[in-house]
């Protein structure tokens, strides 16, 4: 089974508020991603963990904050968005996540934000 | 630096025409490659990989063929269906750095009936 699971669906929040958008796995995955996708444009990376560690940031505004509380799971937490953070956030997990390494990345279905 | 460049879209095709859509990459090493196909309002799906140079990975009729000769991973099906209409994304990771993908632009491609 190569699912990755998100929640919620869809996701509407004003630029005060503060929510937060979930994925998870049960493949014994140890490295989990965060992308987001604008319209008509291929996923850019936004965080990586590797081994429930932060390993990779893309230089990604504070107002997105990861989490990974456990292998299996990772949050997403939001707060004073932007309108143009509008988007699909896509979450993907690898089996190993380790440099040297191929890995697959299987992805979820997404989480589309709207920001007002 | 890394890098993918895939054809330009969209792609109309009738069914059961037959399918190219062009993939070449830029690589400091020895890359695994991948395309992904994206449906209507969904994630990614992997369709296919290949990890080294002549693999031919294939799912579902479309198949891709590492070539290091040419830098290319283009992607071919015999005879498209409706159901094929979607984004297919030409994509490469880099084995001698952290997991990261880069991404093609992407090619839209419409099937009619």
């Amino acid at each position: 089974d190569t699912e990755v699971t998100q929640t919620p669906k869809h996701l509407v929040m004003g630029m005060t508020n503060k929510k937060s958008l979930k994925c998870e796995q049960h493949m014994g995955h140890r490295a989990m991603y965060w992308y987001k996708q604008k319209a008509k444009k291929p996923p850019e990376l936004m965080f990586v963990y590797s081994y429930e560690k932060l390993s990779i940031n893309e230089s990604v505004p504070s107002r997105f904050s990861p989490e990974c509380p456990n292998s299996s799971l990772l949050n997403l937490h939001l707060h004073a968005l932007q309108p143009e953070d509008s988007a699909l956030y896509l979450c993907a997990s690898s089996p190993r996540g380790v440099a040297g390494v191929t890995d697959t990345q299987y992805f979820g279905p997404g989480t589309r934000l709207t920001v007002l | 630096g890394n890098s993918v460049t895939q054809m330009e879209g969209p792609v109309t095709l009738s069914e059961e025409a037959f399918l190219t859509i062009n993939c070449t990459y830029t690589a400091t090493g020895y890359p695994s490659l991948f395309w992904y196909v994206q449906y209507p309002g969904e994630g990614l799906q992997l369709l296919l990989k290949a990890t080294k140079a002549d693999d031919k990975g294939s799912n579902k009729g479309f198949e891709a063929t590492y070539r290091k000769e040419t830098t290319s991973f283009h992607l071919e099906k015999g005879s498209v269906q409706v159901s094929d209409s979607a984004v297919y994304f030409c994509a490469l990771s880099e084995k001698t750095g952290a997991n990261n993908l880069f991404f093609g632009t992407g090619t839209r491609l419409t099937v009619i009936p």
